[in-house]
């Protein structure tokens, strides 16, 4: 079963507009990954934050953690046509930090 | 950039037959992982490997699949025989498991058995 699940499923915004993308998760996490995929090949990694951590920058992502709502949401600001793909969050739990993969939100940006 | 190897890109075959997929992890990397993509199921994890050593394979089914990490630069998944149903694009992932770094995945092997 799935640990994470993205939400919403497919997002198609216009390039400049902020992408949101949600994810939750049902047990205890160590930390949480997001994840770019682009054409169904090799997920890239994007940003990493752990359990006791908040909220977290790279560039134009903006993650936050709510461990209370076992929930994490990706912001990305002023989207670009380049960032059409699919993103993943990976929860990673335990002593193994085995990452366990949701279903990924397909963002398209219209140029 | 330091990259995660998969050998082979594509792969056609006919069910039954043996197929055997290689990853090289980056040097230094103490975890391996193996997964499955799939429209229907997402990314399914089948092994995973720490220091070379197999932890968790609970995902992989066993009568027909295998996975080894002969050496540091080696991981392998094998399926014998192959099934129709086993057609989806596999990833290698490697990483330094307990950091605030995430893992670099291949590009993936595509399989499709016929």
């Amino acid at each position: 079963s799935q640990q994470g699940e993205e939400d919403p499923q497919a997002l198609s915004i216009q390039e400049g507009e902020n992408a949101t993308m949600n994810c939750s998760y049902k047990t205890s996490i160590n930390n949480l990954q997001w994840y770019r995929q682009n054409s169904g090949r090799g997920l890239v990694h994007l940003i990493l934050i752990r359990s006791n951590e908040r909220e977290k920058h790279s560039g134009r992502l903006r993650v936050t953690l709510d461990t209370s709502k076992k929930s994490s949401s990706l912001l990305i600001t002023a989207s670009r046509a380049a960032d059409t793909a699919s993103y993943f969050c990976a929860s990673a739990t335990g002593g193994s930090y085995i990452p366990t993969f949701g279903r990924g939100t397909s963002l398209i940006v219209h140029p | 950039d330091a990259r995660v190897t998969q050998t082979p890109r594509d792969k056609v075959t006919e069910m039954g037959q043996e197929v055997t997929m290689r990853c090289q992890p980056i040097l230094g990397h103490n975890t391996v992982f193996w997964y499955r993509q799939t429209m229907m199921q997402g990314l399914e994890l089948l092994a995973y490997f720490r220091n070379r050593a197999p932890l968790d394979d609970s995902g992989m089914p066993k009568d027909r699949f295998s996975a080894e990490m002969p050496d540091a630069t080696l991981a392998t998944l094998k399926i014998q025989p192959s099934e129709p149903r086993d057609s989806a694009v596999y990833f290698c992932a490697s990483g330094l498991a307990g950091t605030g770094y995430g893992y670099t995945f291949g590009s993936g092997t595509r399989l499709t058995v016929v």
